[in-house]
């Protein structure tokens, strides 16, 4: 899978919106773009994921670039809930990887009241 | 909340001692998936099951053997275990195993060995 980079923390004030953003330069046009956040404590939750479209669910919303090249995860209302590691990831649909999650160090996200 | 359930939350175990970790989900998934996530690592895929069979086995040493009895299931068996195998291992659940299927995790199980 192709390899992601994200800045290594950020910081938001509740109830404001939040843009965590993703480099993928290096992406293959079948590659998915998986979020994924894990707060303290717990396993980790998916968030959302996408291919081509901007894409919103419950969560938060995925923009993507128009070359794929990037995407931004979007909070638009944080809440101190939403305080976690972020996981910016990529899953391509070909070869023989049966669903593998890769992991990277992600973005910590911190929320202040 | 989870539909992925696993148990035991915290184990202390010896180097010589048998223990099995137990996950299971009740999302009606067709895949399961064991991972590692040791401190300050990323998280590490372990294994795959597919309909109960599996379908990759990350270079897992043999001291680890998974079981998935049916596709609501996973174990994962542990013997002679050493202390560099102490971590946080995680299960998830995926309808199936294709790239753009989200996985389900739960919030793992704490392992120390002595």
């Amino acid at each position: 899978d192709a390899k992601t980079t994200q800045p290594n923390s950020m910081e938001s004030n509740e109830e404001e919106p939040v843009h965590l953003p993703c480099n993928h330069s290096t992406i293959s046009g079948t590659d998915y773009i998986h979020w994924y956040r894990q707060l303290p404590s717990q396993g980790p939750e998916y968030v959302i994921h996408g291919l081509t479209s901007n894409v919103n669910n419950r969560m938060a919303s995925l923009a993507i670039a128009e070359d794929r090249k990037s995407s931004t995860l979007i909070l638009h209302r944080a809440t101190l809930r939403d305080a976690a590691v972020y996981y910016c990831i990529l899953r391509g649909a070909g070869g023989t990887s049966y669903g593998k999650l890769t992991f990277g160090q992600g973005t910590i996200l911190t929320v202040h009241p | 909340e989870t539909g992925v359930t696993q148990t035991p939350r915290h184990l202390v175990m010896g180097m010589t001692n048998k223990k099995s970790l137990k996950c299971e989900q009740h999302l009606g998934h067709n895949a399961m998936y064991w991972y590692k996530q040791s401190a300050k690592k990323p998280l590490e895929l372990m294994f795959v099951y597919s309909l109960e069979e599996r379908v990759e086995n990350n270079s897992v040493p043999s001291r680890f053997s998974p079981e998935c009895p049916n596709s609501s299931h996973l174990f994962l068996h542990l013997h002679t275990l050493q202390p560099e195998d102490s971590a946080l291992y995680l299960c998830a659940s995926s309808p199936w195993t294709g790239a753009n299927q989200p996985q389900h995790f739960g919030d793992g199980t704490r392992l120390s060995i002595l």
